[in-house]
């Protein structure tokens, strides 16, 4: 089946610090990766929605120069957290959809969760 | 706008009881409904998924959904819980009205009593 694998798992970094999380479609091509964040007790909120080839659509409130997506090649996209302070600490996810029309399918990696100190 | 909304944050039960979690969602036109569980310090699984056909929906460890398009809904059920599914279920709905993005409910938390 469809695999999507994220990386780092975990990561601890210094405040000001920037830090990079992959996201790679292992066994397929992905037409569309999105990019979630869950606080503790909170549910998943949709960050940014990323194409290939192309600028990342930010949801409202989510800082476009903060959260810095590249989507590089079908199977590859990356965030990275930008001068990262305590309170972006949190569980990171992305997910990537591949597929067209009622064939498009979406399978979520296992997440990257991030401390700040 | 466009929104997913789940009944009940919390749901306590006692083993073998019956379960019912309610999701309600704003969209028109053709939708993907999904119920994803997560477990203590778990990350997100896939419970179930409905695409077409047939609206009752049956998924992984005896919980099903059915899809009532009349009423945007798509509740979860089981008809015995056990308490090894304590967890927080989301159910979230992805729509080409909403650009394809998967939009999460808030979550509902059950704890199952022994």
């Amino acid at each position: 089946g469809a695999v999507v694998s994220q990386h780092p798992s975990w990561v601890i970094c210094k405040s000001g610090t920037s830090v990079k999380i992959e996201c790679r479609s292992l066994d397929f091509q992905a037409t569309t990766m999105f990019w979630y964040r869950q606080f503790p007790k909170q549910s998943l909120m949709l960050m940014a929605t990323s194409n290939e080839g192309s600028k990342a659509t930010y949801e409202q409130g989510v800082e476009k120069d903060k959260f810095l997506i590249n989507h590089a090649s079908l199977t590859l996209s990356t965030l990275t957290v930008t001068s990262a302070h305590p309170e972006d600490s949190s569980f990171y996810i992305c997910s990537a959809d591949r597929g067209e029309g009622q064939g498009r399918r979406n399978t979520f990696g296992s997440g990257t969760r991030l401390t700040v100190v | 706008a466009q929104s997913v909304s789940q009944h009940n944050h919390h749901v306590i039960l006692s083993e073998a009881a019956s379960l019912e979690l309610g999701c309600n969602y704003s969209y028109g036109g053709t939708v993907n409904l999904f119920w994803y569980v997560q477990y203590p310090g778990q990350h997100l699984q896939l419970l179930l998924k409905y695409f077409s056909g047939d609206p009752l929906v049956k998924g992984i460890k005896g919980f099903e959904a059915e899809f009532i398009k009349s009423k945007f809904s798509f509740n979860l059920r089981k008809p015995s819980v056990q308490w090894s599914d304590t967890a927080e279920y989301f159910c979230a709905v992805k729509a080409r009205t909403g650009g394809f993005k998967t939009i999460f409910g808030a979550g509902t938390r059950l704890f199952v009593k022994a």
